[in-house]
Formats: structure tokens, sequence, C-alpha cells
């Protein structure tokens, strides 16, 4: 099946610092892919809507300016955290679209878990 | 807005009972229906999907049904063993492609 892959898929840093998140769609073109992330002992919650080649669309209460999002390419999009603090130490996960003949269908990367000491 | 809620949000049972989970959202346009599941720590594993015009689908001991009308899904998962232990998320697909997850069923499968 396809495969999405999240690098790193560990990180931890000192206050302040701003940390890259990488999603890549290893064998498929995908034209949309999400964000999201997931505090401890809660759910998962959208943060952006990545569009190739276009700019994220950010859900209520996500600061666009902290959290970037890049989409050059059909098979990677990253999200850099600026300026990290404690309170931004989450699980990213992403997620890649593509559509099969008529169906659409998503893939999750396996998460990248961010600590900021 | 579209919200999505587990019940129950716990759950402990003892090996080789049968168990179902509910799952309940509140907009009925949805594209699709989807049930993963989360071990501590790691990422989703996706158990079962269930397009809109589906009414369930199974998957060796786990079977998931789905009411769009009534915005009711149940995850029923047959002779449960301590490796099922685990989250169990439900999430719906909108149209736009985005997930909405709920909050998750922990559920402990006791030996």
């Amino acid at each position: 099946g396809a495969v999405v892959s999240q690098h790193p898929s560990w990180v931890i840093c000192k206050s302040g610092t701003s940390v890259k998140i990488e999603c890549r769609s290893l064998d498929f073109q995908a034209t949309t892919m999400f964000w999201y992330r997931q505090f401890p002992k809660q759910s998962l919650m959208l943060m952006a809507t990545s569009n190739e080649g276009s700019k994220a669309t950010y859900e209520q209460g996500v600061e666009k300016d902290k959290f970037l999002i890049n989409h050059a390419s059909l098979t990677l999009s990253t999200l850099t955290v600026t300026s990290a603090h404690p309170e931004d130490s989450s699980f990213y996960i992403c997620s890649a679209h593509t559509r099969e003949r008529t169906t659409d269908t998503q893939y999750f990367g396996p998460g990248t878990r961010l600590t900021v000491l | 807005k579209q919200e999505v809620t587990q019940i129950p949000a716990a759950l402990s049972v003892p090996e080789g009972e049968n168990l179902v989970l509910n799952c309940s959202f509140t907009d009925s346009a949805i594209y699709n229906l989807q049930w993963f599941r989360q071990d501590p720590g790691k990422g989703l594993t996706s158990l079962l999907l269930i397009q809109s015009s589906q009414r369930e689908q199974t998957s060796g001991r786990l079977n998931a049904s789905l009411d769009k009308s009534s915005g009711r899904s149940t995850l029923y998962i047959a002779a449960s063993q301590p490796g099922d232990s685990a989250t169990y998320l439900c999430a719906v697909v909108n149209y736009g492609q985005n997930f909405v997850f709920g909050p998750g069923t922990r559920l402990s499968v006791l030996p």
C-alpha cells in the first residue's frame, strides 16, 4: 500500500528554536496534505490543510505565523514550528490525500513527537 | 461544525469478551468513516473504512457499522485479546477530505 513518511520521528529542542518536520508521500502524488496535532491524552486535531503550490489553510486558533507550512511539490510538505515553546510539545501527524480511480484515499504518516524544553 | 463523540471513554474487559465501541457524529454529510487503533506513543493504524454508501465492513474479528442518518457507528470486537489493548479512534471524513476525530476509547483487555 501507499506509504507516507515523516522525518524526524522525534525531536527534542530548546525553547525558542525552530523545528522543521517533513511529510513525504513515497509512491504517490498528493495534491493535498493535512497536518494534525495530538496533545497528551487528547485526540487528533486538524491544524491546517496544505495544497501543492498554494498557501495553506489554517484552522481557527492555529497561528499561521508560528506554524509555517510549505507544500512545494506533490510529494513533500513541511511544517516548521517557529520559536517553539514547551506548550508546542505535541505529537504531529500528517496525512496525504490521493485519488485512486474514483475513490479519495488518505494515508497517514507515523507521526513526529516534539518535545520543547 | 462536525463534532465526533465516542462512548465509553475507557473500557476494561477480561480476555474473550465481545465488546462494542460507539461513535456519534453531528453532521450526516460525510464522505466516509474510519476506525483507527493507536498504541501509546505511536501513530495510527487503520482498521476499517466505511464509505458513506455502505452500512458495514468486516475484517477478521472486527466489524464496523454505519448509520449515517442517525449519525452513529459502532465497532464490534469479537473474542477480545490482550493484544487488542489500545485506544480506538473514530474519525469522519468530510467532503473537504479532512478528518474529524473523536476523543477515543481506551480499551484494556485483561489476560
